[in-house]
Order: C-alpha cells, then structure tokens, then sequence
C-alpha cells in the first residue's frame, strides 16, 4: 500500500475563495483523522470519522470548515471562504480498529491564503 | 482545555547520550500513550506506545515510562543519534471497549542532537 496520500502537497489561494483538501486513506482502515499543524497550536484534531461516519467533529474551528467522507477510499476538507489565519499545514491519518493502535499520516497539504 | 502537555519546547543533547522526553496528561480516562516523530515536511510517524497497565515499554533504543499516579510519562533514548533529531509528540487515547477514541497531541518538543 502507498501510505495514505493526501493532494495538493501545496496550495496557495486568495482570500474568499473556496479550497479543497483531498485524502486517500489507506485501504482497510476503519479510521480517518483530519489535522491541523500551526506553530502556535501545534497539531490540533479537527475531525475524525469511523467506518465513514463523522463521529466527533468538535475541533471544526468554525462553519466556514467541512469535512466529508463519501467512501472508505476518500476524504475532503473544505474551506469556504478561505481566510489568511486558515493557512496551515492540513494532515490526515488513518488507522485500524482498536484503541492503542498507531495512525498512518500524510505527508500534508501546506495550505497558504494571501 | 490541554489535557496533554509537553512543557519543553525545545531539547538539545550531546551524540550518545540520553535524551529525555517528558509528558503530562490531566484525564485519568487514558488508556494508552503513543509517540510520534516528525521531521520537517513530512507527517508525524509512529515510535513507541505503552498501555496505561504498564509502567515500562522498551524497543531498542527507545523506553517509554508511565507513572499514572502522577499522570507523567517520558520517552528515553538511549544512545542518542544525530538521526533522531525531530520533534517528538505525546498522544493519548481512550479506549471505547475496544474501539479507540479521539488521537490528540501535545505540542511536541524539539530534538537536537549534536554530533
């Protein structure tokens, strides 16, 4: 398996426009994580899903974020409008059932807005 | 609400000497504590995890030590590598009868290690 990949590695968009964060997990996991990487905060959890269902979503830091996950093999995130304080870097992992067991990252999308 | 905390932003050890890790945690509901290792531009990696049963877990270089009743683990290495130079994050998780919960960090302290 290639690992979980995530796209774009790199994005850069302007202020108000929609972005789109794509990730493929890897094929069995039950569990899909989205994170979000900043120099203050560190690596905050935003969202995670089991078997493709949305089961806490409490780190969504506003409306403006959406996550979903249409099928085991897919995951976006979705910032509408993008605001200069969402650039970050955008992880997603990916890990089997069971609690103690590691999760698989991306490597991230740097996501940057002007 | 920081349930866990890495107080040490920053570390700097000597090649082959012991570098030492530490982190607290505030909710006695943990189950079990992973560690990652992150390099720059590229996602966190798995190391080492103990279960909140033990108070010990060794893999080669790296022994993880929990001491619940201070809500305190550390991460040893021993001997260090110039190699191991990453930041280095504590993640608990609670274990929901056998499916896991959330996976949250710690802010992570940063490894240097001089040859």
């Amino acid at each position: 398996d290639a690992g979980v990949i995530q796209s774009p590695r790199h994005e850069v968009t302007e202020m108000g426009q929609e972005v789109t964060l794509r990730c493929k997990p890897i094929s069995g996991h039950d569990y899909l994580f989205w994170y979000r990487q900043t120099m203050m905060r560190g690596l905050e959890l935003l969202i995670y899903f089991n078997n493709n269902v949305p089961i806490d979503d409490s780190g969504m830091p506003e409306d403006r974020f959406s996550a979903k996950m249409p099928n085991a093999s897919f995951s976006t995130l979705k910032i509408q409008p993008s605001e200069p304080r969402d650039s970050a870097v955008y992880f997603c992992a990916s890990s089997l059932r069971g609690a103690g067991t590691e999760a698989f990252f991306g490597q991230g999308t740097r996501l940057t807005v002007v | 609400d920081q349930q866990v905390k890495q107080n040490s932003p920053s570390l700097s050890v000597q090649e082959g000497r012991i570098s030492i890790l530490n982190c607290d945690y505030t909710n006695s509901m943990f189950d079990y504590f992973l560690w990652y290792k992150k390099y720059p531009a590229e996602g966190p990696t798995f190391l080492i995890s103990i279960s909140s049963i033990k108070d010990k877990n060794e893999d080669g270089r790296f022994t993880v030590f929990l001491n619940k009743s201070a809500k305190h683990l550390s991460l040893h290495i021993v001997p260090s590598q110039p190699g191991d130079s990453a930041v280095y994050f504590c993640a608990p998780q609670i274990n929901y009868g056998g499916s896991q919960g959330n996976l949250i960090f710690g802010k992570g302290t940063k490894l240097s290690v001089k040859p």
